[in-house]
C-alpha cells in the first residue's frame, strides 16, 4: 500500500537552528500538508499546499515556516530559528484532491529543540 | 470554547463491547474526519463524511449536520482497537481543526 514517508523520525537541535523536516508524499496524490502536536495536545494545521504554492496556512505558521516542493517528489518544512516551543511531532499528509477526500499521513518527524 | 469537542476524554471498555465515541462542532463545516491516533503516534485516517453513515467493517461513522455532531462506533471491541480516537473537522479550502482525541482502552 503506497506510503507518506518522512524524514529524520527524530531530531535534536540547538535553540535558533534552522530545521528541515522531509516528506515524500504519495505519487498520484496533488494535496500536501503539514500538521504538527505538541506532547500532550492536539494536533494543530500548519499548512496547506498545492500546484507548487501554498493554498491555506494557520496562524502558527509564520515568517518562521517555509515549505516547499524543491524536486517534484519531496515536500520540506523549514523552520528558519526554532524556538523552545517548536517541539513537538510534525506529521506530513497527503490527499489525492482536496482537503474533502480521505489524508494519507506519514509516521510523523519528532522534533526537539534544546 | 474549543470549535470541536470530543467525548468522553478517556474509554475503557472490556474486549466485546459496543463502543461509542461523540464528537459535537460549532462551527459550520464541509466535511468531518475520523482519524486513529496509535500508541507510536501513526495516524491513519479511517472515515471521511459529509452527510449519512459510513461502515468499514467493525467500524461506523455517522454525521448529523442539522446538530453538528458525529459519532464512531466500533461493534465486538478487540484489544488492537487500543488508540487515540481524533475528530476533525474541514473548515474553508483545506483547514481541518481537530479534537482532543478520546483515548479508548480495550481489555481483554
Amino acid at each position: 500500500e503506497p506510503e507518506v514517508t518522512q524524514t529524520p523520525s527524530h531530531q535534536v537541535t540547538q535553540m535558533g537552528q534552522e530545521v528541515i523536516l522531509r516528506c515524500v508524499p504519495i505519487s498520484n496524490h496533488l494535496y500536501f500538508y503539514w500538521y504538527r502536536q505538541i506532547l500532550g495536545q492536539k494536533v494543530e494545521f500548519l499548512v496547506s499546499f498545492y500546484n507548487n504554492e501554498i493554498s491555506e496556512k494557520s496562524e502558527i505558521f509564520d515568517d518562521q515556516f517555509s515549505v516547499e516542493r524543491p524536486d517534484g517528489s519531496n515536500f520540506t518544512l523549514k523552520i528558519r530559528s526554532t524556538k523552545l516551543e517548536d517541539s513537538a511531532m510534525y506529521f506530513c499528509a497527503s490527499s489525492q484532491i482536496s482537503g474533502a477526500n480521505v489524508l494519507t499521513f506519514g509516521a510523523g518527524s519528532r522534533l526537539t529543540v534544546l | 470554547k474549543n470549535e470541536v469537542e470530543q467525548s468522553p476524554q478517556n474509554l475503557t471498555a472490556q474486549e466485546g463491547e459496543f463502543i461509542t465515541i461523540n464528537c459535537s462542532y460549532s462551527v459550520g463545516i464541509s466535511a468531518l474526519h475520523w482519524l486513529q491516533q496509535h500508541p507510536g503516534g501513526g495516524i491513519v485516517s479511517l472515515f471521511m463524511l459529509s452527510s449519512g453513515k459510513k461502515k468499514h467493517g467493525r467500524l461506523i461513522a455517522t454525521i448529523n449536520i442539522q446538530e453538528k455532531h458525529s459519532s464512531l462506533h466500533i461493534t465486538a471491541s478487540h484489544p488492537r482497537d487500543s488508540a487515540v480516537y481524533i475528530c476533525a473537522v474541514r473548515r474553508g479550502a483545506q483547514k481541518l481543526v481537530f479534537g482532543q482525541g478520546t483515548r479508548l482502552t480495550i481489555n481483554p
